[in-house]
């Protein structure tokens, strides 16, 4: 089955810096790769996500790259804010007509100092 | 609507007690999701609903029971639990179970089992 591998576990910044989460994954069919931030106590929420036919993908201050060939992703977050202190976790899917088989990686706990 | 609900919030029950969660989306979503997600951990997949029917199911003990009456409802129907049971439970949904579905995240019932 997928494993999904996430680092750093932990990730400090100053406010205005740049954050680098990176995910490799094992199964070569997964073939989306979504990033969910989680505030302590609160669902998951879908920050952005990326398909297997694209390299990388960009929402404002979001951005994720994706190397299929090395089986690993990363999320980019610049002129990090306070806000975006919380634990993000990425993942790996593959679907067919029984499901979508979701593995979470660990967690990142992005703590952004002011 | 583009929401994802639960109910109950919070649930505390005995280890004799008969519980159920719910589950519910409006969103016309054919495919149906339950996690459970322990403190500091990502979430787990327990069961997949793909058009009312159950698909995927990820050997969870048959202590959680799932239902799912139509295409916008899903339950967890608990009994006997175990204190180890304690934990978020989290409802999902996404569009179908092809490849590369979105998956939307209700708030979860978070559960503690005396």
């Amino acid at each position: 089955g997928e494993n999904v591998e996430q680092h750093p576990s932990t990730l400090s910044v100053q406010e205005g810096d740049s954050a680098v989460i990176k995910c490799t994954y094992s199964d070569s069919a997964s073939n989306y790769f979504p990033w969910y931030k989680q505030e302590l106590g609160k669902r998951p929420q879908l920050i952005i996500d990326i398909r297997s036919n694209v390299g990388e993908k960009k929402d404002q201050r979001i951005a994720v790259t994706l190397n299929k060939t090395a089986k690993h992703f990363s999320l980019h977050i610049t002129e990090t804010q306070p806000e975006d202190s919380a634990v993000y976790f990425c993942a790996a899917s593959y679907g067919d007509n029984y499901g979508q088989n979701f593995v979470f990686g660990p967690g990142t706990r992005l703590s952004v100092l002011p | 609507d583009t929401e994802v609900t639960q109910t109950p919030k919070h649930l505390v029950m005995g280890m004799t007690n008969k519980k159920s969660l719910k589950c519910e989306q409006h969103m016309g979503h054919r495919a149906m999701y339950w996690y459970k997600q322990k403190a500091k951990k990502p979430p787990e997949l327990m069961f997949v609903y793909s058009y009312e029917k159950l698909s995927i199911n990820e050997s969870v003990p048959s202590r959680f029971s799932p239902e799912c009456p139509n295409s916008s409802l899903l339950n967890l129907h608990l009994h006997a639990l175990q204190p180890e049971d304690s934990a978020l439970y989290l409802c999902a949904s996404s569009q179908g179970t092809a490849s590369q579905e979105t998956q939307y995240f209700g708030p979860g019932t978070r559960l503690l089992v005396l």
